[in-house]
């Protein structure tokens, strides 16, 4: 079974600062990851993801994450904030063994910027 | 193609009510999944369908709600004799299951009220 945990419910930092969310997984099989974005009152939109290669991976909006199999993390990062990043954003896992599976998701971090 | 879409986008309801929900996938996906999501928390695994058979329904979803895929093309999902804790945002999402690193895109959302 794979589950997820979001470390930290909100997140505050000022805009230019670094942007770190944290995201740990557990699965019994290799994993996809994957984290979306979600505005107020619209559905989620993908940020980036991890497959197999690269494990250092680059979204869109300058994000990035990296994952780490000996840590079982996914980290979320982002060199500065801008105030358009103020957002839900959810981590979430899959099995890589099988494309025939549901996806989990976090509970979400809340990501406010500070001007 | 539009994306994701799913009618209504609000829905306000009384305690007792059939409501159902309708989403059109994005055409060439053939995976669809319906996800329920409450204030503050992630978006939570009701079931998904791969064409037109259901392959996984969430224990959490009660005898009281019930999807379907015609035709392996749009969805609807049904919740009968409505009760409060209904009351929470449904999205829908699709996927192609060909793409091992399969990408699930999601519509807008359904905000359901029960009152």
């Amino acid at each position: 079974a794979q589950s997820v945990t979001q470390l930290g419910s909100h997140v505050s930092v000022s805009e230019g600062a670094l942007v770190l969310l944290r995201c740990n997984y557990s699965s019994s099989v290799p994993p996809y990851l994957f984290w979306y974005v979600q505005y107020p009152n619209q559905g989620l939109q993908l940020l980036l993801k991890y497959t197999t290669g690269a494990t250092l991976v680059k979204g869109i909006n300058g994000f990035e994450a990296e994952f780490k199999k000996s840590e079982t993390s996914f980290h979320l990062t982002k060199p500065s904030a801008h105030m358009s990043d103020a957002a839900e954003y959810f981590c979430a896992v899959t099995p890589g063994y099988s494309s025939a599976s549901k996806i989990i998701f976090g509970s979400g971090t809340r990501l406010s910027i500070r001007p | 193609d539009t994306g994701v879409s799913q009618n209504p986008r609000h829905k306000i309801t009384k305690r007792g009510q059939n409501v159902t929900f309708r989403c059109d996938p994005i055409s060439e996906h053939n995976r669809l999944y319906w996800y329920r999501q409450t204030l503050g928390q992630g978006p939570e695994f009701l079931t998904y369908f791969q064409n037109e058979a259901q392959l996984e329904k969430s224990r959490l979803l009660s005898d009281r709600f019930s999807a379907e895929r015609p035709k392996g093309s749009f969805s609807t999902l049904e919740i009968q004799r409505t009760e409060q804790g209904d009351s929470a945002m449904y999205l829908c999402a699709s996927s192609f299951s060909e793409d091992r690193g399969f990408e699930a895109f999601f519509g807008q959302g359904t905000r359901l009220t029960v009152v």
